[in-house]
């Protein structure tokens, strides 16, 4: 079946514009989760949604950041005010909850952000 | 604070060579570990996972990693590298069994054939 999808593939802003990154998650995938890699680095959580509890931003790293997620489907994120070190590609993954566990995690190709 | 660590920044080996690559994490609880690959131009696979059960577990492609409870690790092994596995090895950790995914920083494999 489809795999999780990501748009754009690719995205150059200029410093101080807002930017939205939008995933599609497998479906039937309960839980979607984001997360950044930065040039060199390992991935770094954003901020996970599972159905309808309320979604763990822990990962978010300032204010500028916000997601949602449209019932158990779609999610954007959301970067307001953009910084060069928000450059990065975003990662989105979906995975299945069992038995209240979530399950492996499938990963989209990501969203290149490239700030000037 | 929880953490993945990665050993090897990048590592080196001629085709047919044995790898073995390492990965620790802090956290005292029950966890789910997994070892990631991203072979150039294309996105995350899942190589192997370990939930329960049997601490070896075999992944795609050869590979299989050992979760060793006592010393915090999971290391990914395989006895013979092919030039296809020039990639790059994410160690990934799910605390609690649930919820966000902990990441090392990678492991590039160079391979030459």
């Amino acid at each position: 079946g489809a795999g999780v999808s990501q748009s754009p593939s690719n995205k150059v802003t200029e410093k101080g514009k807002d930017v939205e990154l939008r995933c599609d998650p497998i479906s039937g995938h309960t839980a979607l989760y984001w997360y950044r890699q930065r040039l060199g680095q390992g991935l770094e959580f954003l901020i996970y949604f599972q159905g309808n509890s309320a979604p763990d931003k822990s990962g978010l790293p300032s204010d500028r950041f916000s997601a949602e997620r449209t019932g158990e489907s779609v999610s954007t994120l959301t970067i307001q005010r953009t910084q060069q070190e928000d450059s990065a590609v975003y990662l989105c993954a979906s995975s299945l909850v069992r038995g209240g566990r979530t399950d492996t995690q499938y990963f989209g190709p990501g969203t290149r952000l490239t700030v000037l | 604070a929880q953490s993945v660590s990665q050993h090897n920044h990048h590592v080196i080996l001629s085709e047919a060579a044995s790898l073995e690559l390492g990965c620790n994490y802090s956290y005292g609880g029950t966890v789910n570990l997994f070892w990631y690959v991203q072979y150039p131009g294309q996105h995350l696979q899942l190589l192997l996972k370990y939930f329960s059960g049997d601490p070896l577990v075999k992944g795609i492609k050869g590979f299989e990693a050992e979760f060793i409870k006592s010393k915090f690790s999971f290391n990914l092994r395989k006895p013979s590298v092919q030039w296809s596995d020039t990639a790059e090895y994410f160690c990934a950790v799910n605390p609690n069994q649930g919820g966000k995914l902990i990441f090392g920083q990678g492991t590039e494999l160079s391979v030459k054939p």
